[in-house]
């Protein structure tokens, strides 16, 4: 069965430092992963996808991803974090086997930065 | 540059009421979908569509019913609302199968 998860309900980090936001997924087929943020009150905004190719996939806000096919993860990074990306962090994964239609989401990561 | 809005934004039912949620996207997606969150469950899919005139079910779509009539618009509806449907509802759109889902503002609803 399809799914993704995020491990951690929520990740504290302080302004300046590295930040790691954990996903592993589960597909039939070959994953199409893919990263959101939901600011309160907002709808989800898009920010990094991968589909193929290499590896470490850049996206919005200087943030990044590296996929891990051997461990099926696919973690979202950024080298110095800012009180403003403070915000609910959403992984989710397109099925490239028999249910490509759908799109699978983690129950999501709080990401708090402090100043 | 509207991208995917949805109508309303709050609202508040009765136990029983029907209503129904309405969709629009201009980007001339083929894919939409239709979610709820609940807190710490994440998105679960109710019922989405990969074009005009079909629909199909998602996760969680007992006491819902879609319609995709025409290739912009997706509505859901509530025929008689329960408290357990009180939720946030995100609608989104996609225009291919490894593309990435563009997502309204959400509504959200109360039921009482």
């Amino acid at each position: 069965a399809q799914s993704v998860a995020q491990p951690e309900d929520q990740v504290n980090v302080a302004e300046g430092n590295p930040l790691t936001v954990k996903c592993t997924y589960s597909v039939s087929g070959n994953p199409y992963l893919f990263w959101y943020v939901q600011y309160p009150n907002r709808g989800l905004q898009f920010l990094l996808k991968y589909i193929t190719g290499d590896n470490l996939v850049k996206g919005s806000y200087g943030f990044e991803a590296e996929f891990n096919k051997s461990q099926t993860s696919f973690h979202l990074k950024k080298p110095s974090a800012l009180v403003s990306d403070s915000a609910l962090y959403f992984c989710a994964v397109r099925d490239g086997g028999d249910n490509f239609n759908k799109f699978y989401f983690g129950s999501g990561t709080k990401l708090n930065v402090k100043p | 540059n509207a991208g995917v809005t949805q109508t309303p934004k709050f609202r508040v039912l009765k136990t029983g009421q029907s209503m129904t949620l309405l969709c629009a996207q201009d980007m001339n997606h083929e894919y939409m979908y239709w979610y709820r969150q609940d807190p710490g469950m994440g998105l679960r899919l109710i019922h989405y569509s990969v074009g005009e005139g079909t629909t199909a079910k998602g996760e969680v779509p007992d006491g819902y019913n879609v319609s995709r009539l025409k290739k912009q618009n997706f509505l859901l509806g509530l025929e008689s609302a329960a408290p357990s449907q009180t939720s946030v509802y995100f609608c989104a759109s996609s225009s291919g199968r490894i593309t990435e889902a563009f997502f309204g503002q959400g509504t959200r609803l109360t039921v009482v």
